[in-house]
């Protein structure tokens, strides 16, 4: 069965800190990997994906991700957040087999970026 | 882009009723998904739509049924509702098989 686990429901961090969200999947099969982020009263907005190829992947508004298909983890990096980065991030798994494509979402983590 | 745009925005129906939610996907999206997200949690998968055809399922019982249509808009039927089906029901299209998703803002359902 495919499943997606966010290890943390709440991230608080200072401005200008890293930031790493952490993201592990379990999947059968061959997967494509999402991070989407949903800002206070906002619709859910694509990040960045992993289809193929490189497994460094970098996204809008400065943030990037590492698959590791060994560890089966997709972790959301930031370098220096931002007040304006304080929202709710979900990963999300698409796993692809002959019955169709099938997403799972996490269950969120909340990033709180302080002053 | 036109973005998704779904309708209504909130909805109350009573127990045991009917409801047709809508979509309009983005121009040139042919594949559409449908989500429920209970309050504080993340979307839970319901189906997916490819070119007019079913292309997955989540665990979601029959009564939870679609549609997609030519012109790209689509639907979600849910019968005989439940108090349980209160949520927030959020409509995205891809351009493409696993490409990542573009969401609608979601209908509000709130069943009494």
């Amino acid at each position: 069965a495919q499943s997606v686990t966010q290890l943390d429901s709440q991230v608080p961090v200072f401005e200008e800190a890293p930031v790493e969200l952490r993201c592990n999947y379990s999947s059968s099969v061959s997967v494509y990997l999402f991070w989407y982020v949903q800002y206070p009263n906002q619709g859910l907005q694509l990040l960045l994906k992993y289809l193929s190829g490189s497994t460094l992947v970098k996204g809008i508004n400065g943030f990037e991700a590492e698959f590791n298909k060994s560890q089966t983890s997709f972790h959301l990096r930031k370098p220096s957040v931002h007040i304006s980065d304080t929202a709710e991030y979900f990963c999300a798994v698409t796993s692809i087999n002959t019955g169709g494509f099938k997403t799972i979402f996490g269950a969120g983590t909340r990033l709180f970026v302080k002053a | 882009e036109t973005g998704v745009t779904q309708s209504p925005t909130h909805l109350i129906k009573t127990r045991g009723q009917q409801v047709t939610l809508r979509c309009s996907s983005q121009s040139g999206h042919n594949t559409v998904s449908w989500y429920q997200q209970a309050l504080g949690q993340g979307p839970q998968f319901i189906f997916q739509y490819y070119r007019e055809e079913e292309n997955g399922r989540g665990n979601f019982p029959p009564r939870f049924s679609g549609l997609q249509f030519p012109n790209y808009s689509s639907e979600l039927n849910v019968n005989a509702l439940e108090l349980d089906d209160s949520a927030l029901y959020l409509c995205a299209s891809s351009l493409e098989l696993g490409y990542g998703y573009t969401f609608g803002s979601g209908t509000r359902l709130t069943v009494v």
